[in-house]
């Protein structure tokens, strides 16, 4: 199996912008897609991002996601940061069997 | 409205087995391509993946947990289960279920979160 690994923590300030990497320590990330979850404190996460850059509906544009193999990483970008991103954001994808994946979890702060 | 509860003891006994269910609203648990997904965090963690049950009942198990895991469901009750066996303070956590739109995208719903507690 692989691990994927988030910073534990970024920080920006509002209005700015702040990038979260991902990156897997074994295999292509780029044969799995990648999903990015916000978690707020006492609730369950929700889909940010999924599919390595497609956004659900109702998630604004200010979040975008992107994969690079010359990294071996995946990125969830946050533009025009406001107060209320602050969360904490994982990553996720899968094996090659399908078993499920998550990064150890990033902790945004917006100062 | 597409809805999960997880419902089950929010207090077990080390080396007894964990037992949670998971009801849905809105979608029978049968209807391909869904999968129904346990998920926990365990205080102050992050997010670990348990297992999946898919539509038509095949489940898929953690592997660092698939000796003591096991993963049903009951489809007159449109419910989905775990059961966790010899359970520590380790498996302490919140346990979530989830459904993903087909194996390899995201959980869209999930349920609130049970806290389930192991302490003798």
């Amino acid at each position: 199996n692989f691990l994927l690994t988030q910073p534990h923590s970024v920080s920006g300030s509002p209005g700015k912008t702040v990038t979260i990497s991902c990156t897997r320590s074994s295999g292509n990330i780029a044969n799995n897609f990648v999903q990015w979850y916000q978690q707020r404190p006492d609730s369950a996460p929700t889909t940010v991002i999924y599919e390595d850059d497609q956004r659900p509906s109702g998630v604004p544009d200010r979040f975008s996601g992107s994969i690079d193999s010359s990294s071996n990483s995946a990125s969830l970008t946050i533009s025009g940061l406001r107060t209320d991103d602050e969360a904490d954001y994982y990553c996720q994808s899968y094996d090659s069997s399908t078993h499920v994946v998550f990064g150890g979890g990033t902790k945004l702060t917006v100062l | 409205q597409l809805q999960l509860q997880e419902s089950g003891p929010g207090l077990v006994r080390p080396s007894e087995t964990l037992s949670l269910s998971c009801s849905v609203s809105g979608i029978s648990i049968s209807t391909s391509p869904f999968y129904w997904a346990w998920i926990r965090q365990s205080p102050g963690k992050g997010l670990q993946w348990l297992g999946t049950i898919s539509y038509s009942g095949s489940p898929l198990y953690n592997p660092t947990l698939k000796s003591r895991l096991t993963m049903s469901r009951d489809t007159s009750k449109n419910q989905f289960s775990l059961n966790l066996t010899s359970v520590t303070a380790a498996d302490t956590a919140v346990y979530f279920c989830a459904r993903a739109d087909t194996m390899i995208k995201d959980f869209d719903y999930w349920g609130q979160g049970a806290l389930v507690t192991v302490s003798s």
